[in-house]
């Protein structure tokens, strides 16, 4: 049973370059949440989708935008990359019901911004 | 505002010496808790998780964790540490928000396992 996959593992863009970061949930899930985990911190929430729709976002600026497909995969898009915008970037699935979800992670995304 | 504090960023035991790490929260009711694992290069791996009833839980690899309503606490413990056990510890409530729930994880304890 496939857990949650991310790509790429690592890459370096700079300053002003856009990037975009692939995420295939846990076989079962359909919801999918994205996290910014900088250096020596704990995961930040980014935003959650759900249905094809974002239901929720935590407080990043609106160059950080993100789609979810129909067969439930997502992608998040950071724009005009900042320094600061260097971070590992996680993905986690979840399956909606009722009660609270447990999150699936994946491994993550390592992004450098030069 | 909600949040989760986890006091200790490093902590250092003996391979075989108990442990614990601590965590609390602030939330105005009780939310549901977490404690997950994280090895260098990998993502974060769920360790045990609270949601109501026994307020001790076990989880994986010989974990446990105790709720303490009184303290806003959520201590994760393990009787003896075993030198695969050195990596970093997040603790994390969910709480409902939209229909959904929100997650916000503590800063993290890294732990080091002497031989």
């Amino acid at each position: 049973d496939a857990g949650v996959t991310q790509s790429p593992t690592h890459l370096i863009k700079t300053r002003g370059q856009q990037v975009t970061l692939r995420c295939s949930p846990k076989s079962g899930h359909d919801t999918v949440s994205w996290y910014q985990q900088a250096l020596g911190q704990g995961p930040q929430f980014i935003f959650q989708y759900y249905e094809e729709e974002e239901r929720q976002r935590g407080n990043f600026p609106d160059r950080f935008s993100g789609h979810q497909f129909p067969n439930y995969s997502s992608e998040l898009n950071v724009n005009a990359l900042l320094l600061g915008d260097s971070a590992l970037y996680l993905c986690a699935s979840s399956l909606e019901g009722r009660g609270a979800n447990v999150l699936t992670f994946g491994a993550g995304s390592r992004l450098t911004v030069l | 505002a909600q949040s989760v504090t986890q006091p200790d960023i490093h902590i250092t035991v003996s391979e075989g010496a108990s442990l614990e790490l601590r965590c609390n929260y602030s939330y105005g009711a009780t939310p549901y808790l977490f404690w997950y694992v994280q090895s260098p290069g990998q993502g974060l791996q769920l360790l045990l998780k609270y949601f109501s009833g026994d307020t001790l839980v076990q989880g994986i690899k010989g974990f446990e964790a105790e709720f303490k309503r009184s303290q806003s606490s959520f201590n994760l413990r393990k009787p003896s540490v075993h030198w695969s056990d050195a990596a970093e510890y997040f603790c994390a409530v969910g709480r409902p928000i939209s229909g959904t729930y929100k997650y916000i994880f503590g800063t993290g304890t890294r732990l080091k396992v002497l031989a």
